[in-house]
């Protein structure tokens, strides 16, 4: 597609609800990453995927979370037994390498009420 | 670790004015690529320019440059003939190898008429 292409926009879940979120990135982009931006903060790195394989997911804050991108095209976020801090922006981005300059979606809005 | 420094967290300009605003970074790395997003109130990141450890000269898109004084480690960007839709957050990130960007808190810009 011509962009990166978010869904939902919105999503309000209850506390210990599961969530997953859909990321589907520039055809023909390589690499895809997630971020986690909490209110009036900057994007913080969840992990980085190269094609189908994830090659860092350091930024993932506990075990709850999980991504995928089995075909290396179209990744899901998922997040187990949601919490209130996990209330933020999701961001998606893809990008030709790893050393371009990522293209972003317009984001998951998470409030875990 | 890479980081990034944005000391202002908002700032005014007048309508048609240039503005500057800060950033700096830590790396221990010697190749690297430096970038700047706006980000809007709809949420979604916009590329807006990018210099590289390595570029003789400072990078300009545009109304956008970059003053980059890598001796000092730091990567302004300079925002001439501001215009209403200025008024934005922006983030300054940083990456290199094999490493994801690394975004700075951000700086929120707001143009006066």
């Amino acid at each position: 597609g011509a962009g990166v292409s978010q869904s939902p926009r919105y999503k309000v879940a209850k506390r210990g609800q599961d969530v997953a979120l859909r990321c589907d990135p520039i055809s023909g982009h390589v690499s895809l990453f997630w971020y986690q931006q909490a209110l009036g903060q900057g994007p913080e790195f969840l992990t980085y995927f190269q094609n189908e394989a994830q090659l860092d997911k350091s930024g993932l804050p506990s075990d709850r979370f999980f991504a995928e991108r089995p075909e290396g095209s179209v990744s899901t976020l998922k997040i187990q037994r949601t919490q209130q801090e996990d209330s933020a922006v999701y961001l998606c981005a893809s990008s030709l390498l790893q050393a371009y300059g990522y293209t972003f979606g317009s984001g998951t809005r998470l409030t875990v009420v | 670790a890479q980081k990034i420094t944005q000391t202002q967290p908002g700032m005014f300009v007048q309508e048609k004015e240039a503005v500057t605003l800060d950033c700096t970074y830590d790396t221990s790395d010697p190749s690297y690529g430096l970038f700047w997003y706006k980000q809007p109130s709809s949420g979604e990141m916009i590329f807006l320019i990018y210099q590289g450890s390595y570029d003789q000269q400072n990078a300009t898109e545009g109304r956008y440059s970059l003053n980059f004084q890598k001796a000092r480690k730091s990567a302004n960007l300079v925002i001439s003939a501001s215009q209403l839709g200025d008024s934005a957050m922006y983030f300054c990130a940083i990456n290199s190898g094999n490493t994801p960007l690394v975004f700075g808190k951000g700086t929120r810009l707001s143009v006066i008429a």
